[in-house]
């Protein structure tokens, strides 16, 4: 079965300063993997995936992600946080069969100024 | 923008009316979801369309009725809600199933009194 984990609610880091959000996964077959972000009150935003080749991936408003196959892992970062990068980050991972997404539990960043 | 539009954006409905919610997209997807956001809970998969067919009912209860009248629109039409209800409907697009990128709308808050 298909899964992510957000093994953190919330959190801090000073504009700046370089951020980091994590996210494992547990996946059968090859590993798919999505970083979505959420403003407040609006919808979820899509960042960057992984499908395979490099396991540095660039995405959008200078994120990246490092897909790390021995550590299960998929974390999202950026070398240096903007206030504006506040907001609620989701990993995701698409099913082997049918529609059904599977998002992580959500991850709060505060930037502080 | 997204290219997936939603309205309303916010609604205030009593437990025994009867009200709509519909999205749109302009992104030339076949497949379109809603999802059910609530506050502390991972994000939850309700329906999915893909050309306007049904493929997935994740266990919604009835009063709960989507419609998906053509590749472009969804809607989600609402009666006898409980404020157990009251959340972030969020609609998603994606060129087709699976492991395809989903686009999201800004969602539609609903309160249910």
């Amino acid at each position: 079965a298909q899964s992510v984990a957000q093994p953190e609610d919330q959190v801090n880091v000073a504009e700046g300063n370089p951020l980091t959000v994590k996210c494992t996964y547990s996946v059968s077959g090859n590993p798919y993997l999505f970083w979505y972000v959420q403003y407040p009150n609006r919808g979820l935003q899509f960042l960057l995936k992984y499908i395979t080749g490099d396991n540095l991936v660039k995405g959008s408003y200078g994120f990246e992600a490092e897909f790390n196959k021995s550590q299960t892992s998929f974390h999202l970062k950026k070398p240096s946080a903007l206030v504006s990068d506040s907001a609620l980050y989701f990993c995701a991972v698409p099913p082997n069969t049918g529609n059904q997404f599977y998002f992580g539990t959500g991850t709060s960043l505060t930037v502080i100024p | 923008e997204t290219g997936v539009t939603q309205t309303p954006r916010h609604l205030v409905m009593g437990m025994t009316n009867k009200k709509s919610l519909k999205c749109e997209q302009h992104l030339g997807h076949n497949a379109m979801y809603w999802y059910k956001q609530s506050a502390k809970k991972p994000l939850e998969l309700m329906f999915v369309y893909n050309f306007k067919e049904q493929t997935e009912n994740n266990s919604v209860p009835s009063r709960f009725s989507p419609e998906c009248p053509n590749s472009s629109h969804l809607f989600l039409h609402l009666h006898t809600l409980q404020p157990e209800d009251s959340a972030l409907y969020l609609c998603a697009s994606s060129q087709g199933d699976g492991v395809d990128t989903q686009y999201f709308g800004p969602g539609t808050r609903l309160t249910v009194l």
